[in-house]
């Protein structure tokens, strides 16, 4: 079956740029995308197909997908921002989830 | 405004069976897919099903992990889907929540409910 791969965490300091990648077998041949979750909260869609963003999502996140990696990045890291990171793409009739990534805003 | 409302969650020992429903408004609710995702305590997202609409036959597909033990139906009529779950085991433990997923060039979830809290223990 299908696997996506995230780093359990990510650290970074406020008004710097976050990187957070996702790696699956010629993910780049597929659309990845990309949930924030805060505790309590259920999963909010920040970036679809890829590079794009849903209405309301501010401008500092972004997605890239490429070769066997998908990446979100988030500019100017707010510590709002601090919440856990899942990619997710389609394969084979089903959804696949990465592991999630916990992003520390300090 | 699009709102997806799980309930029917609870406390269920090994063995038993639950069936949870979610109550979909705000858009035409029998032209989608609709899915189920699952969370276990600290743990992160797994899909556990979708069915997708009349068009596409209600044809469902499952997560290996809970096929021939979990139905997903639906009821057009009344904008509900429903997530029959049997034979529960321990693992089965979570917050399952419902999601709309849209299905363009890629396959992604844009609105989610709250989820419902589902504990399996004797």
């Amino acid at each position: 079956s299908y696997e996506l791969t995230q780093p359990p965490s990510v650290s970074v300091s406020p008004g710097q740029t976050a990187s957070i990648a996702c790696s699956g077998d010629k993910l780049g041949d597929k659309y990845a995308h990309w949930y924030q979750q805060k505790p309590g909260q259920p999963p909010l869609l920040v970036i679809y197909e890829d590079n794009k963003r849903p209405s309301g999502i501010p401008e500092r996140f972004s997605g890239s997908n490429s070769g066997s990696t998908a990446t979100l990045t988030i500019s100017g890291t707010q510590t709002m921002d601090e919440a856990d990171y899942y990619c997710q793409a389609w394969d084979s009739n089903t959804v696949v989830f990465g592991g999630g990534t916990k992003l520390t805003v300090l | 405004e699009v709102q997806l409302v799980e309930s029917g969650g609870g406390l269920v020992q090994p063995g038993g069976s639950l069936r949870l429903s979610c109550a979909a408004s705000g858009f035409t609710f029998s032209d989608l897919y609709m899915d189920w995702v699952r969370q276990a305590p600290g743990k992160g997202l797994e899909w556990v099903g979708h069915i997708r609409n009349k068009v596409n036959s209600y044809t469902t597909d499952y997560a290996a992990s809970v096929k021939g033990r979990f139905t997903i139906s639906r009821d057009d009529s009344k904008n509900l889907l429903y997530l029959q779950m049997n034979s529960l085991k321990n693992e089965d433990t979570a917050v399952y929540y419902c999601a709309r997923p849209r299905s363009g060039s890629g396959y992604y979830f844009d609105y989610w409910g709250r989820g419902t809290l589902v504990t399996v223990s004797s």
